[in-house]
């Protein structure tokens, strides 16, 4: 099993920060990692696969770094529409495995 | 567009079974993987099952391995995960995905509680 440790689980922050959230795994994993997003009561959101593949509609202000164990997703200039939580994923292998969570949140 | 709907939660008393159904539309259902992932009460994400797209491949997660199955109809682009042996535990909102690795496309997700 590949344990993801993913950083902040709280983030507080107000509209133009830039933020980034930490994704830790215990093995490495290439670049089979993707970035979700998710509001209350909905279902989530594909941000960014393959690590730093921006998923087709999703705003420039969204980016992804890293591969083999460290990953970042990097928004640029917060807006009020990407308050949520925001979710890492492993695909490298099975079984598939998801980081805690990261609640982004008006500081 | 590509649509997947899901259907069949409802509330289910412990040891009960329940059976999931996922609709799928605007696209080739039987070139892809499919996923479940669930969502307990304020809680995160956690993947179920996998199924590759002409069923040889099947995964499970260790908490529901032996009680949950999961199958796919490509004649009628649907996916389905029946649920036995249940428990509160089990008690979710789930999803059905699209896989290509990760998960581009969601359903609404069906809400299960397992309660006596």
């Amino acid at each position: 099993v590949i344990w993801m440790t993913q950083s902040p689980s709280l983030l507080s922050a107000s509209t133009g920060d830039r933020v980034t959230i930490s994704c830790r795994m215990s093995q490495g994993i290439s670049s089979y990692l993707a970035w979700y997003q998710q509001k209350p009561g909905k279902a989530p959101e594909l941000l960014i696969y393959a690590a730093s593949t921006l998923q087709s509609g999703v705003p420039s202000r969204f980016s992804g770094s890293g591969s083999g164990t460290d990953f970042t997703l990097t928004i640029s200039c917060l807006q009020s529409e990407d308050f949520a939580t925001y979710y890492c994923q492993q695909y490298y292998s099975f079984p598939r495995t998801f980081g805690q969570g990261t609640k982004v949140e008006i500081k | 567009e590509v649509q997947l709907v899901e259907s069949g939660g409802g509330l289910v008393k412990p040891g009960g079974s329940l059976r999931l159904s996922c609709a799928a539309s605007g696209f080739t259902f039987s070139s892809y993987s499919m996923n479940w992932v669930r969502q307990a009460p304020g809680k995160g994400l956690e993947w179920v099952s996998s199924i590759s797209s002409s069923s040889s491949y099947i995964y499970y997660a260790d908490s529901v391995k032996g009680r949950f199955t999961i199958s796919r109809d490509n004649a009628k682009n649907s996916l389905y995960l029946q649920m036995n042996s249940l428990r509160a535990e089990d008690t979710a909102v789930y999803y059905c995905a699209r896989d290509k690795g990760d998960n581009d496309y969601w359903g609404q997700g069906t809400l299960v509680t397992v309660s006596s």
